[in-house]
């Protein structure tokens, strides 16, 4: 089974500072990683994704990801903040041949001017 | 095109009653997908169509939950006997024909936030 896990679920970042998010994962075989984004009241938006080709994946946004297999990670980044970015960040796992997504428990971002 | 719809947007209901949500896919995709997500759980799985069939829905909390899937395109998830710890967001997504090596993206709907009173 395949699961995910983020920690710290609410995370506020200055404007323009670095976002960072952490996600770690657990899986038995390869996996597919994913961030999506859930702007409020509006369904998830995929904003990269890790499925086996470059480590580092860039993303949407500004946003990148890198895949560390020695650490299981899966690391969400974005060099500037901007208010835009205000929202809910929830990182998934699935693995291959099986597109069911196990998600973590989200970081809700809050951007301060 | 026009991305995944559900219906309806809210649904307040009173516990014992039943209710059914509708999604409807991206036009083509084969792949259909529920979700729930709910404070207290976030984000689960409840079951995957492929087709009309559901080869997975492991993740249904209970045989008050079902779902189905006509012509390949539209489902419904129905919720019987209503209780309180339902009421959360349900998500639909869909995707493109899925298998061997490649992964197909899944494209998320608004939801259908449901409150049991």
């Amino acid at each position: 089974a395949q699961s995910v896990t983020q920690l710290g679920s609410h995370v506020s970042v200055s404007e323009g500072a670095l976002v960072l998010l952490r996600c770690n994962y657990s899986s038995s075989v390869p996996p597919y990683l994913f961030w999506y984004v859930q702007y409020p009241n509006q369904g998830l938006q995929l904003l990269l994704k890790y499925t086996s080709a470059a480590t580092l994946v860039k993303g949407i946004n500004g946003f990148e990801a890198e895949f560390k297999k020695s650490e299981t990670s899966f690391h969400l980044t974005k060099p500037s903040a901007h208010m835009s970015d205000a929202a809910e960040y929830f990182c998934a796992v699935s693995a291959w041949g099986n597109n069911r997504l196990a998600f973590g428990k989200g970081n809700q971002v809050v951007v301060i001017p | 095109g026009a991305g995944v719809s559900q219906s309806p947007s809210n649904k307040v209901t009173e516990k014992g009653k039943d209710v059914e949500l509708r999604c409807d896919p991206i036009s083509g995709h084969t792949a259909l997908y529920w979700y729930r997500q709910s404070l207290g759980q976030g984000l689960e799985f409840l079951i995957y169509f492929q087709g009309n069939s559901a080869p997975d829905k492991s993740g249904l909390p209970s045989d008050r939950f079902s779902a189905e899937r006509t012509g390949g395109s539209v489902s419904t998830l129905t919720i019987q006997r209503t209780q309180q710890e339902d009421s959360a967001v349900y998500l639909c997504a869909s995707s493109s024909p899925t298998g061997g090596y490649s992964y197909n993206e899944q494209f998320f709907g608004p939801g259908t936030r449901l409150t049991v009173l």
